[in-house]
């Protein structure tokens, strides 16, 4: 079974550039998850996905991050503009649904640098 | 709202000594907890659950948490380190069904561990 694939796996962007992550999910997975890891830190909830609709955005800062989920399958998650303090990995999560007794697969991450 | 301390952000041990890496929570609900391990330039791997079912949780590659509810503790062990063992460990707590909290997982800050041959 293919695991959850991540692109790219690094980026270098400067301050007020935009950028964007793309994620796959692992297949027939309803639920997904996008993390961001700042170093020294666990992974913080961004936002959840229930196959194409939100149901959790609350720690998402929607002044610069936008993620949509079109078709229920990918993800993208973008920052326009993107600060210093965004540089993380941003780690993408799949599960069968949201039933907190299913297990989340982790994506290898995207790490990326603001300078 | 729910929360995880872990003690210790670097915890180092010989090779075949015991491992001990401490979790503590909060939560206002029953609570599901787990313990996920990160090797470098890779993503999250599940370790082990509980899920309300026993309180003494075996994993994968030898370790084993238990959970202590009048102590708020989900510590996780292993009898005897092995180099593979050297990765970054977090704890993660998640809510009960009905609850806010339910299905997403709030995770402690890491704890690294080292082994020494």
């Amino acid at each position: 079974e293919a695991g959850v694939a991540q692109s790219p796996r690094y980026k270098i962007i400067e301050k007020r550039q935009s950028v964007a992550f793309w994620c796959n999910p692992i297949s027939g997975h309803a639920t997904l998850y996008w993390y961001q890891q700042i170093l020294g830190q666990g992974p913080k909830l961004l936002i959840q996905f229930q196959n194409n609709g939100v149901v959790d955005d609350s720690q998402l800062p929607k002044d610069r991050f936008s993620a949509e989920r079109l078709k229920g399958v990918d993800s993208t998650l973008k920052i326009q503009p993107a600060k210093l303090e965004d540089s993380a990995v941003y780690l993408c999560a799949s599960s069968l649904s949201a039933d907190t007794s299913y297990e989340q697969y982790f994506g290898p991450g995207t790490r990326l640098t603001v300078t | 709202a729910q929360s995880v301390t872990q003690l210790g952000s670097h915890v180092s041990v010989s090779e075949g000594a015991l491992v001990l890496l401490r979790c503590n929570y909060s939560s206002s609900v029953p609570p599901y907890l787990f313990w996920y391990v990160q090797y470098p330039n890779q993503g999250l791997q599940l370790l082990l659950k509980y899920t309300s079912a026993a309180t003494l949780v075996k994993g994968i590659n030898g370790f084993e948490a238990e959970f202590k509810k009048s102590e708020t503790s989900f510590h996780l062990t292993k009898p005897s380190a092995h180099m593979s063992d050297a990765a970054e460990y977090f704890c993660a707590v998640s809510g009960d069904a009905g609850g806010t909290s339910y299905g997403k997982l709030t995770f402690g800050q890491g704890t690294i561990l080292t082994v020494h041959p």
